[in-house]
C-alpha cells in the first residue's frame, strides 16, 4: 500500500530565512503525481506546488520548489524568504497514476511551520 | 469560480443522532470527494464521485455512512447514529477529469463535526 511520511511534525524559521520540509513516500508505480498542500488555521487546504513522477525538473512556484528525488522516494519542499503569512500546516500528498483506476489522494500526517518574526 | 463550499461549516450533535453535510464543489468539475481529517492528522479518504456515480468507498466509511451525488452537482454525506469517533473535519474536494490539471483536488473549508 502506498504511504507517505513527513517526519517532522513542527518546524520554525525566521521571517525571510529559507527552510525545507521533509516527505517521503512509498509506491511501485512508476508514474504517479505529489502535491505540497498549505492548511492555514480554520483555513482550508490550498495547493502549494504540485509534481509528476515522469518529470525530472523539480517544480518550483515563486518562492516555493521542491526537491523530488525519484529514487529515493522523497519530495521536499522549500520555503525561501519565508513570510509571517507562510505560517501554516503543511501536508504532503500522493496521487496514484490514472492508470490504477483511483484518483484518491494519501496524505502524510503534516508539519506544522512557525514563522518567527 | 466560487471555490467548493461546505455547510455548515460547524456541526454540534448528540451521540446517536444523525447529522448531514452538504458539498457544492466548483462548478465545471465532474469529480467529488470526500475526506476526513481528525486532530493532528492529514485527511484520509472516504470516497469519491464522477459525476453522480459512487466510484470508489474506503473501509473507514462504515454503514453508518451514506454519500450521495444525485444530479453530479452538489453532494451530501449522511452520519447515522453518530458516535463520538465521528467527531472530525470532513472535507470535500472537487476536481475535473481528462489531462492537463486535473488531477489537482480544490478544497472546501470543510465541516467540523462535534459529538457529545
Amino acid at each position: 500500500a502506498q504511504t507517505v511520511t513527513q517526519s517532522q511534525p513542527e518546524m520554525s524559521v525566521q521571517e525571510a530565512e529559507t527552510v525545507t520540509l521533509s516527505c517521503t513516500y512509498d509506491t511501485s508505480e512508476s508514474d504517479y503525481y505529489l502535491f505540497w498542500y498549505k492548511q492555514p488555521p480554520s483555513r482550508q487546504m490550498i495547493l502549494v506546488i504540485r509534481q509528476e513522477a515522469y518529470k525530472q525538473q523539480n517544480a518550483t512556484e515563486n518562492r516555493f520548489s521542491v526537491n523530488f528525488q525519484k529514487a529515493a522516494k522523497s519530495f521536499s519542499l522549500k520555503i525561501s524568504d519565508s513570510q509571517l503569512g507562510d505560517a501554516a500546516m503543511y501536508f504532503c500528498a500522493y496521487r496514484p497514476p490514472n492508470t490504477s483506476g483511483t484518483y484518491k489522494y494519501i496524505f502524510g500526517t503534516g508539519t506544522r511551520l512557525k514563522v518567527l518574526a | 469560480d466560487t471555490g467548493v463550499s461546505q455547510n455548515p461549516r460547524h456541526k454540534i450533535t448528540k451521540r446517536g443522532q444523525n447529522v448531514t453535510f452538504r458539498c457544492d464543489p466548483i462548478s465545471e468539475h465532474n469529480r467529488l470527494y470526500w475526506y476526513r481529517q481528525t486532530l493532528g492528522q492529514g485527511p484520509e479518504f472516504l470516497t469519491y464521485f464522477q459525476n453522480e456515480a459512487q466510484l470508489e468507498k474506503s473501509r473507514l466509511l462504515s454503514d453508518r455512512f451514506s454519500a450521495e451525488r444525485p444530479k453530479g452537482s452538489f453532494s451530501t454525506l449522511e452520519i447515522q447514529r453518530t458516535e463520538q469517533g465521528d467527531s472530525a473535519m470532513y472535507l470535500c474536494a472537487s476536481s475535473k477529469s481528462g489531462g492537463g490539471s486535473s488531477y489537482e483536488q480544490y478544497f472546501g473549508p470543510g465541516t467540523r463535526l462535534t459529538v457529545t
